[in-house]
């Protein structure tokens, strides 16, 4: 079974700090998802991952893969409030045999509820 | 942008009762997924739908779940006979493309959500 864990689940922060939130998986995977969900609403896609030593910035996040160690950081550069959210990593399933060749799922990491105070 | 519709938004529903949700994935995309959020947990998949027949499925999605195309633009999750453990935000996704090189194609997007609760 393919586990996802994050950390921290929850960190509050200054605006302006950096930070880095972790997101180890337990299985070989060929890509990884960063999202953002604000209260209520949906996800939104950050990043796809599709390669080890992938790096890919936007803004003040940016998102690193290592294939090997199983990991993804997510790091959060001079934090201002509008970047508070929940983020969540996620990883593709191995496929099962009931697969026909399509699309997998993701599984999810718990969520790292992030606030940003001014 | 384009962007993946759901309705209804929210529904409420009793005991036992069969709900149908419905998407409308974006429109060149190939590859249809629903996952289901219980509130303050994390979000889970269901099943993954292509070439008009279910790809993959998880534990959670039993014989009381379908997935269909009705037509060319809509896509359906029918909960049958619905149980308060149901109650959850169900999201639709869709995506272009999966497990090739090209970035954007890989890119699964969700739509806003229905909020399912069963009385």
């Amino acid at each position: 079974e393919l586990k996802v864990e994050q950390n921290p689940l929850f960190l509050s922060m200054q605006e302006g700090k950096n930070y880095t939130i972790y997101c180890n998986y337990s299985t070989t995977s060929d890509r990884l998802y960063w999202y953002r969900q604000d209260p209520g609403k949906s996800l939104e896609s950050l990043f796809v991952l599709l390669s080890n030593g992938a790096v890919k910035q936007e803004g003040r996040l940016m998102a690193s893969l290592d294939t090997k160690a199983r990991l993804s950081t997510l790091h959060i550069t001079a934090a201002v409030h509008d970047l508070s959210a929940t983020y969540f990593c996620a990883v593709d399933m191995e496929t099962r045999a009931y697969s026909g060749g399509g699309a997998d799922g993701l599984t999810f990491g718990k969520g790292t509820h992030l606030i940003i105070q001014p | 942008e384009p962007e993946v519709t759901q309705t209804p938004s929210h529904q409420v529903t009793q005991m036992g009762q069969e709900v149908i949700l419905r998407c409308v994935p974006i429109s060149n995309h190939l590859y249809f997924y629903w996952y289901r959020q219980i509130l303050g947990q994390k979000v889970e998949f269901l099943v993954s739908f292509y070439n008009n027949e279910i790809s993959e499925k998880s534990e959670i999605f039993d014989d009381q779940f379908s997935v269909e195309r009705p037509d060319g633009s809509n896509f359906t999750l029918k909960i049958r006979s619905t149980k308060l453990e149901d109650s959850a935000m169900y999201f639709c996704a869709s995506s272009e493309s999966f497990g090739i090189a090209d970035l954007s194609g890989n890119t699964i997007y969700f739509g806003e959500g229905s909020w399912l609760t069963v009385v």
